[in-house]
């Protein structure tokens, strides 16, 4: 079956620097790949898709790449400040599947 | 704005009682969802929904139950709640046409069964 894996670990990042968070999946490539963001305590929030034909998408201080070969995808956030601290989680979707699965997602706090 | 609604945030509820769990969305949603989260498990799959009256088994069915009697709310059922179902409970929705999907997120239903 198919499996989903991030950083399991927390990350932790001083205010200013680029937060790179990781996303590896397993067998066959996604045809979609989505980011979401949960503060605690909370549902999480769509923040970014990119395509597999996609190398790279980007919006504001985000930016995420898709490497088919690597099986991943990587999640930056630019210029990194304490609010954007939550967690991250990375959702593929399979064109032939019609459910969204997700990985257990990463911790990122970005200390001033 | 787009609104999905959990009808409670915090429940606690004993061992072998019946509990629902409600979710409206305002945004004529064809498609709607069911998550469990866990900490270090992640957001796991319980039902769907493609439409009214329409239901399939995520990945972690057992225990649960739905009901889809209205297009716009979409309702997870305990028939006899066990201390494992002690979980956050996520809906979420989407549009069927939306080709990647992007769902759309209620503030979760903290459920304690004691």
């Amino acid at each position: 079956s198919q499996k989903i894996e991030q950083n399991s670990e927390a990350l932790n990042i001083q205010e200013g620097k680029t937060a790179t968070l990781t996303c590896n999946y397993t067998n066959y490539s996604p045809a979609y790949l989505q980011w979401y963001r949960q503060d605690p305590g909370r549902g999480p929030v769509f923040l970014l898709l990119i395509r597999e034909n996609e190398k790279e998408k980007r919006k504001e201080r985000l930016k995420v790449t898709f490497d088919t070969t690597l099986k991943q995808s990587l999640f930056h956030i630019t210029a990194s400040q304490p609010a954007d601290s939550a967690t991250y989680l990375c959702a593929p979707l399979y064109s032939s599947a019609s459910k969204i699965i997700f990985g257990s997602g990463t911790r990122l706090s970005i200390r001033p | 704005d787009v609104k999905v609604t959990q009808s409670s945030r915090y429940l606690v509820k004993r061992t072998g009682e019946k509990v629902f769990l409600e979710c409206v969305q305002d945004m004529d949603h064809e498609n709607m969802f069911w998550y469990r989260q866990d900490p270090g498990l992640g957001l796991r799959l319980i039902y769907f929904s493609y439409d009214v009256k329409m239901k399939e088994k995520g990945d972690i069915p057992e225990g649960y139950s739905v009901s889809r009697e209205k297009k716009e709310r979409f309702s997870l059922i305990l028939e006899s709640a066990s201390t494992n179902q002690t979980s956050m409970y996520l809906c979420a929705s989407s549009l069927r046409d939306r080709v990647h999907g992007e769902l759309f997120f209620g503030e979760g239903s903290r459920l304690t069964v004691l």
